[in-house]
């Protein structure tokens, strides 16, 4: 079984501190995704990476950057939190490699990290 | 991205059937029909895909229109497990590797 782990399930954190959220898949995925998640507002994408050293920008990249050193990890940080950041951030990964719609374009999800910036 | 639309909820009952609609109306030839499921406190997971043939696997069934502008998430004999959101997501070749989630329905599971 694919598994993405995150490196804690609750974080509380003050404002203008920098935060790094860590995520770990064990399967050799291309892809690796971070989401954050609000009430209301659904999953929304942050940034995405294909390969080591890659990314792009999602829908919501504002305040956040993201390091893929190595292709099992892909951490999320934020350079200066703010309140408005508080939130459930998701990590996910896939396959990658060749694009067929299929299989190879299933997300796995981690278990989230609540986060709280007072 | 094509979009797709979902009931905001719905409820059955234990050990009874469910289907849960979804229309994608504008979705293209090469665009696949996804399924994930959230269940309460977790990440989203992956329920099932299919291109134009019915699909089936040990979670559910997804039953695809023949015109494909609408498909149907069948949960054969649902469980209290089962109460979760379900989203439904198109994903095509220009939005390769991604996926865009919607509101998706919320699924209540009476006893």
């Amino acid at each position: 079984d694919v598994k993405v782990t995150q490196s804690s399930r609750y974080l509380v954190k003050r404002t203008g501190e920098k935060v790094f959220l860590e995520c770990v898949q064990d399967m050799d995925h291309e892809n690796m995704f971070w989401y954050r998640q609000d009430p209301g507002l659904g999953l929304r994408l942050i940034y995405f990476s294909y390969d080591v050293k890659m990314k792009e920008k999602g829908d919501i990249p504002e305040g956040y950057s993201v390091s893929r050193e190595k292709k099992e990890r892909f951490s999320l940080i934020l350079e200066s939190a703010s309140t408005n950041q508080t939130s459930m951030y998701l990590c996910a990964s896939s396959l990658g490699a060749r694009w067929d719609g299929g299989v190879t374009d299933t997300q796995y999800f981690g278990p989230g990290t609540r986060l709280t910036v007072l | 991205d094509a979009k797709t639309t979902q009931p905001n909820s719905m409820e059955s009952n234990e050990e009874e059937p469910v289907h849960l609609p979804c229309n994608h109306s504008t979705i293209s030839g090469t665009d696949y029909i996804h399924w994930y499921r959230q269940l309460p406190s977790q990440g989203p997971e992956y329920v099932i895909h299919g291109l134009t043939s019915n699909v089936n696997n040990r979670m559910a069934s997804l039953a695809i229109a023949e015109d494909r502008k609408s498909s149907t998430l069948i949960l054969h004999r649902a469980t209290l497990r089962d109460a979760a959101v379900y989203y439904c997501i198109l994903t095509s070749r220009q939005g390769a590797q991604k996926l865009v989630f919607g509101q998706g329905t919320r699924l209540t599971i009476n006893p």
